[in-house]
């Protein structure tokens, strides 16, 4: 199966900070990657797909990148809103694999 | 607009079975792969099984093969997942998501609780 590590597990930041978010996959999935945002009590939300295309309503403030091994999640200015857990997804192969999260706090 | 929602979920003894359901409206369901992931309480996300748009194609998670089976009923719109000799650790919030035709998951349901405990 293929591993997806993200990192950081958590940290803090304040509104209007520029945040990234990075995954890592333990063998190349190409652009098969997605990005979801989950908020407590709430089923996830499909932010990018195909590691840089912006799921339709999603604001463009939200912008993924990478390819092969190495992606990034970057939020260019947080709002309130943003505040929650981010998971990335490889659907390159089965089993389909999710990294661990990363919680974005308010600090 | 598109909904998905679970039902079926609730408390049941190590080792026993349980059925959960996905109705599925506001899309074309026959068209679309589904998927099943499940949540346990303070964890992260685990894909757990994928069926095509006609059945053909079915996956499982290894920490579930063999005990759980996913079928769909394109007639009645509606995902199921049979979860046999349940364990303490298949407690989770259990979601059905909509598989996209890039093979992202865009639509998720609200998700369902399975407690697996004596």
């Amino acid at each position: 199966a293929i591993r997806m590590t993200q990192s950081p597990s958590s940290f803090s930041a304040s509104t209007g900070d520029r945040v990234t978010i990075t995954c890592r996959a333990s063998q190349g999935i190409s652009s098969y990657l997605a990005w979801y945002q989950q908020k407590p009590g709430k089923a996830p939300k499909l932010l990018i797909y195909a590691a840089s295309t912006l799921q339709s309503g999603v604001p463009s403030r939200f912008s993924g990148s990478g390819s092969g091994t190495d992606f990034t999640l970057t939020i260019s200015c947080l709002q309130s809103e943003d505040f929650a857990t981010y998971y990335c997804q490889q659907y390159y192969s089965y089993p389909r694999t999710f990294g661990g999260g990363t919680k974005v706090e308010i600090k | 607009e598109v909904q998905l929602v679970e039902s079926g979920g609730g408390l049941v003894k190590p080792g026993g079975s349980l059925r959960l359901s996905c109705a599925a409206s506001g899309f074309t369901f026959s068209s679309y792969s589904m998927n099943w992931v499940r949540q346990a309480p303070g964890k992260g996300l685990e894909w757990v099984s994928s069926i095509s748009s006609s059945s053909s194609y079915i996956y499982y998670a290894d920490s579930v093969k063999g005990r759980f089976t996913i079928s769909r009923d394109n007639a009645k719109n509606s995902l199921y997942l049979q979860m046999n000799s349940l364990r303490a650790e298949d407690t989770a919030v259990y979601y059905c998501a909509r598989e996209s035709v890039t093979q992202s998951f865009d639509y998720w349901g609200q998700g369902t609780l399975v407690t697996v405990s004596s």
